[in-house]
């Protein structure tokens, strides 16, 4: 049973318009969650991420929104640039050392030109 | 400031085989996580050293093992190596076993 979903395997975007990604979880013990990119050949990046005592956090161009009632998050990518075309990973855990990051199957982000 | 770098970058094994992969955490990083990426799947979670003990670990059977050296350096071993078992291995390392984790390349094992 996936306790992490991202249930679009891809989605593709016009440059300049913005890219919305989501992620549903079943796990109410996760409070920490986490958004990475991934490039072909390359390990995970970082992204950004959110606390459950947050309903968002925004860097940049990046803003994360948690629902917890909905126990559901979403990466809002504004705007969007070619470059921003790779794997997204959703990914949580819960407060207690040692635990495990779960992660969702990713989507595929395609920006175009 | 060197990042988490990880070898072999390929490596091709036969059933029963084992195996050994290698991992050098980014400078200053105590903790050290592997994780095993099958094919359009996202990274799950094998195990996490800290400070050279195994403190956490997932749904993965003994013959998954691991080491963590004083330098904080790690190894993931293999033995008896299965079909299923190929896939792009990562390795993560953080300072803490809650902060942020920072990936390296990975290592893509394949088994015939």
């Amino acid at each position: 049973d996936q306790q992490v979903k991202q249930n679009s395997p891809s989605l593709s975007v016009q440059e300049g318009r913005i890219s919305i990604l989501n992620c549903d979880y079943t796990n109410s013990m996760f409070d920490y969650f986490l958004w990475y990119k991934k490039y072909p050949a390359e390990g995970p990046t970082f992204l950004i991420s959110i606390s459950s005592i947050k309903d968002k956090n925004e860097d940049g161009r990046f803003t994360v929104f948690l629902n917890k009632s909905a126990k559901h998050l979403s990466l809002h990518i504004v705007p969007s640039q070619p470059g921003d075309s790779a794997v997204y990973f959703c990914a949580a855990r819960g407060n207690q050392a040692g635990t495990a990051l779960i992660f969702g199957k990713g989507t595929t982000l395609s920006v175009s030109s | 400031e060197t990042g988490v770098t990880q070898s072999p970058t390929h490596l091709i094994k036969t059933r029963g085989q084992q195996v050994t992969l290698r991992c050098s955490s980014q400078s200053g990083h105590n903790t050290v996580s592997w994780y095993q990426q099958a094919l359009g799947q996202g990274p799950q979670f094998i195990f996490q050293y800290y400070r050279e003990e195994e403190n956490g670990r997932g749904n993965f059977p003994p013959r998954f093992s691991g080491l963590q050296f004083p330098n904080y350096s790690s190894e993931l071993n293999v033995n008896a190596l299965e079909l299923d078992d190929s896939a792009l291995y990562l390795c993560a390392s953080s300072w803490g076993q809650l902060n942020e984790q920072f990936f390296g390349p990975g290592t893509r094992l394949t088994v015939l």
